[in-house]
């Protein structure tokens, strides 16, 4: 079975600093894609990055980048420079063979403080 | 705009009473999906649908129950056999395999 776990279940940070949200994952495929998400206060998730399993370059995307590492099971999330924009919550999710739909960790509540 | 309609945005329920969530899309998607997310355990699967006509189980199923007669259209029923429905529902649709578009959602509450 999948499992995603996302052990913190909020960051404060003061803007400007940077902040990475850790995710770990379990799956017996060989197979599978990685996902993040943003929750903002309206409530609608954002998709951000879907990576799959034989991609492990990292990405960059302005001040967010990805670390993904098939060796420790571990799909980490970077904002560099964070904004008052970034406060969310963020989820970390993953499909795999097994089953045709996203499973995903309990979140991480992010807080920038101006 | 293409998109993922959810209606209503907020929906109260009474003790032993059924009701429907709606979750249309026009983004020509072939697979929708239903998840739950309260506070503090992120989103649980309750329902998935990957052609018309048919779906499958996911993690929370009982007390609910879905249709889908039409490609644009999965409707969730939050039956009096759920027992503690208080949660934020939402619904979200996908090409097979791709990422998924997720609706504004639905918050339900108990009177």
């Amino acid at each position: 079975a999948q499992k995603v776990t996302q052990a913190q279940t909020e960051i404060s940070v003061v803007e400007k600093e940077d902040v990475t949200l850790d995710c770990v994952y379990e799956t017996r495929d060989t197979t599978y894609y990685l996902f993040w998400y943003k929750q903002p206060p309206s409530g609608e998730l954002v998709f951000l990055i879907r990576r799959n399993s034989f991609d492990e370059q990292n990405e960059i995307s302005g001040r967010y980048s990805w670390n993904f590492q098939k060796s420790t099971s571990s799909f980490n999330f970077t904002i560099t420079a964070s904004q008052v924009v970034d406060s969310a919550v963020y989820f970390c999710a993953l499909r795999d063979t097994g089953r045709r739909a996203l499973t995903f960790g309990s979140g991480t509540r992010l807080q920038v403080q101006p | 705009d293409g998109g993922i309609t959810q209606s209503p945005k907020y929906l109260f329920r009474k003790e032993g009473q059924n009701v429907t969530l709606s979750c249309e899309q026009n983004l020509n998607h072939d697979a929708m999906y239903w998840y739950r997310q309260d506070p503090g355990q992120g989103l649980r699967l309750i329902y998935y649908s990957q052609i018309v006509n048919d779906f499958q189980k996911g993690d929370i199923a009982e007390g609910y129950s879905v249709s889908r007669e039409k490609k644009e259209s999965f409707p969730l029923t939050v039956t009096s056999a759920q027992k503690n429905p208080t949660a934020f529902y939402l619904c979200a649709s996908s090409i097979a395999g791709e990422k998924l578009f997720f609706g504004s959602g639905t918050q339900l509450s108990v009177l």
